[in-house]
């Protein structure tokens, strides 16, 4: 059982906007920034926005993130195969005093 | 080029102890802190603890508190982790993975992960 909340699967069509929520409450999501990871298939995770809804360079424009209250998201526009990957939210717990991670998305371009 | 290399798969018996290395290189060690995640076959990731390179100070997740430790060697660039009276339920990907800060998520490198399997 995760702190963090995420729906198992999320699927598109290329070309298509998909959102990939996290939930969590007021001692983590309500109160730290949400970072955003994308894996692919055996290898090690890559992050995908920080610090709420920044992107690293490299990373396509189509990624963006958003928070509000204890809520994020991962918008991916303009779906493309390759985007077909296992993405994980994490924040800063408070009251647990340490990192959380969501349980993770699927996402499958169909 | 930055990179984290870790040491190589173990296969440990239920009560062993574990250690993997995460060897730096392409960066000043002492000013990234290190995180150890892990990663159960077909599951999601867990934070199991951070270490400071500088004055080894760490912080560990509560469930790993009484039987994790992480460690540095200043002169070869390399933190430890150690975790002890393994069961099967550690079998996972473990990986380390360098920040900037502390209060920082951005884990901007990774090593290649470190496959431990706990089996009698």
């Amino acid at each position: 059982q995760s702190v963090l909340t995420q729906p198992p699967s999320a699927s598109g069509t290329p070309g298509q906007r998909v959102s990939i929520s996290c939930s969590g409450d007021s001692s983590n999501i309500g109160s730290n920034y949400v970072y955003w990871y994308q894996q692919l298939p055996g290898t090690a995770p890559k992050v995908v926005i920080y610090r709420n809804n920044q992107r690293p360079s490299g990373v396509p424009e189509r990624f963006s993130g958003s928070k509000s209250g204890t809520s994020a998201s991962l918008a991916i526009s303009g779906l493309r195969s390759e985007d077909e990957a296992d993405y994980y939210c994490t924040t800063w717990d408070d009251s647990l005093t340490g990192w959380v991670f969501g349980g993770g998305t699927k996402l499958t371009v169909l | 080029q930055v990179q984290l290399v870790q040491s190589g798969a173990e296969l440990k018996r239920p009560g062993a102890s574990v250690r993997v290395s995460c060897k730096a290189s392409g960066y000043t060690f002492a000013n990234y802190y290190v995180h150890w995640v892990r990663q159960a076959p077909g599951q999601g990731l867990e934070w199991m603890g951070i270490i400071n390179p500088i004055g080894g100070s760490t912080t560990y997740a509560h469930k790993f508190q009484d039987r994790i430790s992480m460690t540095r060697d200043t002169s070869t660039n390399t933190v430890y982790m150690e975790l002890s009276s393994l069961r099967s339920e550690d079998t996972a990907v473990y990986y380390c993975a360098r920040v900037d800060d502390f209060w920082s998520g951005l884990f901007d490198y990774w090593g290649q992960g470190t496959l431990v399997t706990v089996s009698s």
